[in-house]
């Protein structure tokens, strides 16, 4: 059984950066593991921000930005805003499967 | 505009089963994958399966296997999540999202919230 593992929690002051991290117990992260990443607020449903490891959407604001970082799939924000404050998972396929990460909650602050 | 949109809350005592639907629209419904995704109260997200419209192909997890069916109307561009065997743990919110082949997931729907409860 497949574990991606995402950092629990982050906090982050407005107008800073931050790094998420998603981790494959199967070994180093690569394209071809398609990595997703979703914004979750309370209440609602998730919102697709990065997908294919680095491709925005057209809704997702530039300061997104989707990469490969020592062997894990990455997501940074640059410039957080008080609205970025929220759940964040990774979706990687593996062994034609798809597995979330635990999510990460950032706080902005 | 693209929409997919769910079915209403359910109420389920423990060992029946539950159908949801999802409805596409705003798009060609065959052109594209659709995941089912479900959120326990306070969880992450768990990933169940995916079917593919144009053919009516799916492929779940072991852990689902034997207790999930998804199924499609390509005349009303609905697909459906049949979960049997519910039990408690089977509480919380199901939601579709579409996926272009290759990896691009881009629009959920809104959620179905599902709970087990004698």
């Amino acid at each position: 059984q497949t574990v991606v593992t995402q950092e629990p929690s982050l906090t982050v002051s407005p107008g800073g950066t931050v790094t998420l991290t998603c981790a494959s117990s199967t070994g180093a992260v690569t394209s071809d593991y398609y990595a997703n990443w979703f914004q979750q607020k309370p209440g609602q449903a998730p919102r697709a921000l990065i997908y294919t490891t680095s491709n925005r959407h057209s809704w997702t604001p530039a300061r997104f930005s989707g990469s490969l970082l020592g062997g894990r799939a990455a997501l940074t924000l640059s410039g957080v805003q008080p609205e970025d404050e929220a759940d964040y998972y990774c979706l990687l396929m593996q062994s034609n499967a798809w597995v979330f990460g635990g999510g990460t909650k950032l706080t902005v602050l | 505009q693209v929409q997919l949109v769910h079915s209403g809350a359910e109420v389920k005592p423990p060992g029946a089963s539950v159908r949801i639907s999802c409805k596409a629209s705003g798009y060609t419904f065959t052109s594209y994958y659709i995941h089912w995704v479900r959120q326990a109260p306070g969880q992450g997200l768990e990933w169940m399966g995916i079917i593919i419209p144009s053919g009516g192909s799916t492929n779940y997890p072991q852990k689902f296997q034997g207790r999930v069916t998804m199924t499609r109307d390509t005349s009303t561009s609905t697909v459906y999540m049949e979960l049997s065997s519910l039990r408690s743990e089977d509480t919380a919110i199901y939601y579709c999202a579409r996926e272009l082949v290759g990896g691009h997931f881009d629009y959920w729907g809104q959620g179905t919230p599902v709970t087990v409860s004698s």
